[in-house]
């Protein structure tokens, strides 16, 4: 099993302060994808990253594959309430299957 | 937008009881897959299904799980003779091509909600 560990593991943050996700492996993996989950629902893909060193922008969500391939980061910029979830980064290496990681829990307050 | 549906929402099962958990995958997609998430825990990797036969599985994916297309639609995910620890939220996800290679994407049911008593 390839691990993804991500940190932090729980956020709390005010509305407007910016934040900062990792996703950290030993291992490379040829792509890596983030997701946002919400209580009770299935996981809802936000970005893919396939090259190292690579960034990719959504709104107000900056995603960057390491230059190695073996990490990722997520920038929030100016969160908001509509931001509070579960992220989850996830890796994969073969065709099919792919790795999910340990997750952060985000709160952003009013 | 279409969607990935999964029935039922919430099932309640006895120990050694068979289950059959049901997914509509998106109509047009090739791939499908079966995931677990353990209440607290992060998602696990169950199956991928293709071209009706199994094309990768997890060593979680034991003989007592089985899946199957019985027609051109539904996706099914059947436990032989469940264990308490089988209870976890179950998420059925298709895609239109192989995830990593075409770095497609895949969608996610909402989920049905496994408990063994």
């Amino acid at each position: 099993t390839q691990l993804l560990e991500q940190s932090p593991q729980f956020l709390s943050i005010q509305e407007g302060e910016n934040l900062t996700v990792y996703c950290n492996s030993s291992s490379v993996f040829s792509s890596l994808q983030w997701y946002r989950q919400e209580p009770g629902e299935g996981p809802v893909l936000l970005v893919t990253v396939v090259t190292g060193g690579e960034v990719k922008k959504l709104k107000r969500l900056t995603f960057q594959f390491g230059d190695a391939r073996k990490d990722s980061s997520l920038h929030i910029t100016a969160a908001q309430p509509g931001d509070t979830g579960l992220y989850l980064c996830a890796g994969s290496n073969t065709g099919n299957q792919f790795y999910f990681g340990t997750g952060t829990s985000l709160t952003v307050i009013p | 937008e279409p969607e990935v549906t999964q029935t039922p929402s919430h099932q309640v099962t006895q120990m050694g009881q068979e289950v059959i958990l049901r997914c509509v995958p998106i109509s047009n997609h090739l791939y499908f897959y079966w995931y677990r998430q353990i209440l607290g825990q992060k998602v696990e990797f169950l199956v991928s299904f293709y071209n009706n036969e199994i094309s990768e599985k997890s060593e979680i994916f034991d003989d007592q799980f089985s899946v199957e297309r019985p027609d051109g639609s539904n996706f099914t995910l059947k436990i032989r003779s469940t264990k308490l620890e089988d209870s976890a939220m179950y998420f059925c996800a298709s895609s239109g091509t192989v995830w990593a290679e075409n770095h497609g994407k895949a969608f996610f049911g909402q989920g049905t909600r496994l408990t063994v008593v």
